[in-house]
């Protein structure tokens, strides 16, 4: 079975600081992959997906991910975080080749709190 | 575009009972799926319905159960409630292309507490 790990549990930060959290997935197939993020109070919003092509995806508020299908992994990068970026961060993965194509695994979470 | 809706946004039940959950996708979105979130287990997939048909489940008993209409409204099923089986149940809507489904827009969830 295919599973999504996240090795951040919670990360702490200052404005301004620049950020990177983890994603590795295990499925060898081909996959689509996510970063959710959920704010205080707030419903699960998309912030990026990749499906195929440039590696290297931007999304909303900055954020931007990086697939390395070498390393199974999809990080999230943002050059300088700010106050209201604390939320916590799922990463997701779709298989697209098998029949759970449209089961989506997220990892457990990051909770990142960034201070003032 | 409205979001996915859900209702109720909370509900307080009794151990045994049986509780039905509802969720409006997005308009024009056919795919549905479900899910589970606690502390302990994080999120959790349960079913997926397209066409008014189950395409996929998750591992969860059969007391879940599931269904959706031809408007592509769903809704999901308790039965024979568990204090285990308090937590926020997520609905998720996507588009589909020839079968298969995009990326999904949550509702805000429901929040069942079993008491």
């Amino acid at each position: 079975a295919q599973s999504v790990s996240q090795h951040n549990h919670h990360v702490i930060l200052s404005e301004a600081a620049s950020l990177e959290l983890g994603c590795n997935y295990s499925y060898g197939g081909t996959v689509n992959l996510f970063w959710y993020v959920q704010y205080p109070g707030q419903h699960l919003q998309l912030l990026l997906k990749y499906f195929s092509g440039d590696p290297l995806v931007k999304g909303i508020k900055g954020f931007e991910a990086e697939f390395i299908k070498s390393k199974f992994s999809f990080n999230l990068r943002k050059p300088s975080v700010q106050w209201s970026d604390t939320a916590e961060y799922f990463c997701a993965v779709n298989l697209i080749s098998s029949g759970s194509a449209r089961q989506l695994t997220f990892g457990s979470g990051t909770q990142l709190t960034v201070l003032p | 575009k409205a979001g996915v809706t859900q209702t109720p946004r909370y509900l307080i039940k009794t151990r045994g009972q049986q509780v039905t959950l509802s969720c409006s996708p997005i308009s024009g979105h056919r795919s549905v799926s479900w899910y589970q979130q606690t502390p302990g287990q994080g999120l959790q997939f349960l079913f997926e319905y397209f066409s008014e048909t189950q395409r996929n489940k998750g591992n969860f008993p059969g007391r879940f159960s599931g269904r959706q209409f031809s408007n592509s409204r769903s809704e999901m099923n308790v039965s024979t409630l568990e204090l285990g089986d308090s937590a926020l149940y997520l609905c998720a809507s996507s588009w589909t292309l020839a079968g298969l489904s995009y990326e999904q827009y949550f509702g805000p969830g429901t929040r069942l507490t079993v008491t």
